[in-house]
């Protein structure tokens, strides 16, 4: 079956709009993750959804950033007002249950240019 | 913040020779994963080890973890061209939601 894919592959967006980052995780998987990658910070965790609630926000890293996931399906990351240090590349994993030892399988990521 | 730190940073070989690369970890964990990531992409599962293994082998990997000194390893085998990647440890703690956290991973270049 396909992987988890994710869209844009490449956005480029002036400082100060919003964008919006699209996953599309493996049909089936219920458990669905954000991560960021960025030259200063490495690999960071950003929020995680168990079906369509999300029971850890924790790295989420402002008021700015906010997801959802709909049908317990593609999930949206939305970023509003980016900024210079949002440029970074996106990555989303989707797992069968969420559970300890479930492999997370990573999209191809978006990467974010804000100019 | 990082739970892990990789090291080295950067490794190059040549190919036929066998790669090391060496996690270690802060915190308690349920199980430690190994990644690899080409052109600072996707990235691909490689092998997961649980906090109750010491030793696991996929193909030409062989993954060790030593839980009392909060440390793994990656060995990589007979090494291929197509090998030259960045590698990276990420782990799965005791407490809290099943996200990774990864270390900074070793940039590993094999030379033809």
């Amino acid at each position: 079956g396909a992987g988890v894919s994710q869209s844009p592959s490449n956005k480029v967006t002036e400082k100060g709009k919003d964008v919006e980052l699209r996953c599309d995780p493996i049909s089936g998987h219920t458990a669905l993750y954000w991560y960021r990658q960025s030259l200063g910070q490495g690999l960071e965790f950003l929020i995680y959804f168990q079906g369509n609630s999300a029971p850890d926000k924790s790295g989420l890293p402002s008021d700015r950033f906010s997801a959802e996931r709909t049908g317990g399906s593609v999930s949206t990351l939305t970023i509003q007002r980016t900024q210079q240090e949002d440029s970074a590349v996106y990555l989303c994993a989707s797992s069968s249950y969420g559970t300890w030892g479930d492999t997370q399988y990573f999209g191809p990521g978006t990467r974010l240019t804000v100019l | 913040s990082q739970q892990g730190e990789e090291d080295p940073q950067a490794l190059s070989i040549q190919e036929g020779e066998n790669a090391t690369m060496n996690c270690s970890y802060k915190t308690s964990i349920n199980n430690l994963q190994w990644y690899r990531q080409n052109s600072g992409r996707g990235l691909v599962h490689l092998i997961l080890i649980r906090s109750n293994e010491r030793e696991k082998h996929s193909g030409r990997l062989r993954v060790t973890l030593d839980t009392s000194k909060k440390s793994s390893s990656l060995l990589i085998t007979a090494s291929r061209a197509a090998d030259t990647a960045s590698y990276f440890c990420a782990t799965v703690l005791i407490q809290g939601a099943q996200k990774l956290v990864f270390g900074q991973g070793t940039r590993l270049t094999i030379n033809p």
